[in-house]
């Protein structure tokens, strides 16, 4: 079964609003959780590293203060997309790994698929 | 940054076999990774390697050479089910994934 849950799946909305998106890890402490962002017919693109309890790491060129991420509890982060615009439109997309080395792979939540009108 | 190259498409028959490469360069290396991810769903893990040889897993396997920085997804007896986007991912000396863009399969009855 889904170890990382992902809501909402999909959200269509207007231009200018605040999109906030939930990743939850479902049966371990995630201290770790990474947002991704995919472009149609494109691969995945790491925006930001969620770390509990501190501030997160973004990516070159993802501007923090438009995608704020707060990793509140071991089991939860969430990623606030501010002032959504058209070319905001994507599929964002969280991932949470058991451990951070090992052979534990990320698992991703299922997705969220933000129209903005 | 990262780069990592894979074939953009491949198209098989139904019951084939077929072999995905991939070749990547990467400031540290913890691990190779392939997902499947279907049109619009987010991907799912397939096979991990970090030492150099073959992990077999079923129908699909993963090879891993790290001197020439190369893997392949191996998938024998291919399913119509099969068709989708695979996903090489490596993970660096930081553990962050970085991805390449994805090798679409078509399979074909």
């Amino acid at each position: 079964g889904a170890v990382v849950s992902q809501h909402p799946s999909r959200v269509i909305c207007k231009s200018g609003t605040s999109v906030k998106i939930e990743c939850r890890s479902l049966d371990f402490q995630a201290t770790t959780m990474f947002w991704y962002r995919q472009f149609p017919k494109q691969s995945l693109m790491l925006m930001a590293t969620s770390n509990e309890g501190s501030k997160a790491t973004y990516e070159q060129g993802v501007e923090k203060d438009k995608f704020l991420i707060n990793h509140a509890s071991l089991t939860l982060s969430t990623l606030t997309v501010t002032s959504a615009h058209p070319e905001d439109s994507s599929f964002y997309i969280c991932s949470a790994s058991r451990e951070t080395g090992g052979n534990q792979p990320q698992h991703f939540g299922d997705g969220t698929r933000l129209s903005i009108l | 940054g990262q780069n990592i190259d894979q074939p953009t498409e491949m198209t098989a028959t139904e019951g084939a076999i077929v072999q995905i490469n991939c070749t990547y360069q990467t400031s540290g290396f913890n691990g190779l990774f392939w997902y499947q991810q279907h049109a619009g769903e987010a991907p799912t893990f397939l096979s991990y390697n970090v030492l150099d040889g073959l992990e077999e897993k079923g129908r699909f396997s993963s090879f891993l050479s790290r001197s020439k920085g190369y893997s392949y997804l191996l998938l024998k007896e291919l399913q119509m089910k099969d068709s989708a986007s695979y996903l090489c991912a490596v993970r660096d000396g930081d553990y962050k994934l970085s991805f390449g863009a994805g090798t679409t399969v078509t399979v074909r009855a």
